[in-house]
């Protein structure tokens, strides 16, 4: 069972409205990540933390941001929504190792987002 | 281009039937290959992780196999449930960067029907 939670899991707001999207582990893991999913479509990666104050950007260009100032909390901001922001968020945390290690990545619930 | 294909797109299938979701993939080089399944609205929970050098994995009523060579794997659901209701992903690891990264597939949505 993973230890990931994401808040809120459903959220409709107004454009240019100001949203922070909460994600922690209690796992002790190092790495934390965030993914965009559309319906029918893959993850992709818009961000990720090695650790503490560790923040990088993903493959898919993206206007939110993250901060690491905890090992267990990894929020995803958007300063103004917009209709296209709409989709579904999700945080996800591994151990140390890299993919390549085969190690178990676990995903939280994600958190719908829908811009109006 | 490292890409992951899943097929088919969409199946249904009756309860208690077996089905077979492939997985084709380019990313190279290779490192290993997850099944993860999705229930809607949810997150991804992993079902199995398979390296190199293995050819099956089971997890209860789901096993995978690879073929590293042809760069196809399939998950093969024996004895379907409702709960088998899902979107089942192929995600593929390369050793390609220092840690790897993960290449995702569009998943296949299978339906259990009573």
């Amino acid at each position: 069972e993973a230890d990931i939670y994401q808040t809120p899991r459903y959220l409709v707001i107004g454009t240019g409205k100001k949203i922070t999207l909460e994600c922690s582990q209690t796992m002790g893991h190092d790495k934390m990540y965030w993914y965009q999913q559309d319906p029918g479509m893959e993850l992709h990666l818009i961000h990720y933390s090695y650790g503490v104050n560790s923040t990088e950007k993903g493959d898919l260009s993206s206007e939110s941001t993250v901060s690491r100032i905890r090992t267990e909390h990894f929020p995803l901001t958007l300063e103004s929504a917009r209709p296209s922001h709409t989709s579904q968020y999700l945080c996800a945390s591994s151990d140390h190792r890299g993919p390549s290690s085969g190690n178990t990545i676990y995903f939280g619930e994600g958190s719908w987002l829908t811009v109006v | 281009k490292n890409q992951v294909e899943q097929s088919p797109q969409s199946l249904i299938i009756l309860e208690g039937k077996n089905c077979t979701l492939q997985c084709n993939y380019t990313v190279s080089p290779f490192s290993n290959l997850r099944w993860y399944k999705q229930d809607t609205g949810r997150g991804p929970v992993s079902l199995t992780i398979m390296t190199f050098s293995e050819n099956t994995k089971s997890n209860g009523r789901y096993t995978a196999t690879l073929d590293a060579d042809t760069k196809q794997s399939s998950l093969h659901i024996t004895a379907s449930q409702l709960s088998d209701s899902a979107s089942y992903i192929c995600v593929v690891s390369d050793r390609g960067s220092t840690l790897g990264r993960l290449y995702f597939g569009r998943g296949t949505q299978l339906t259990v029907w009573p």
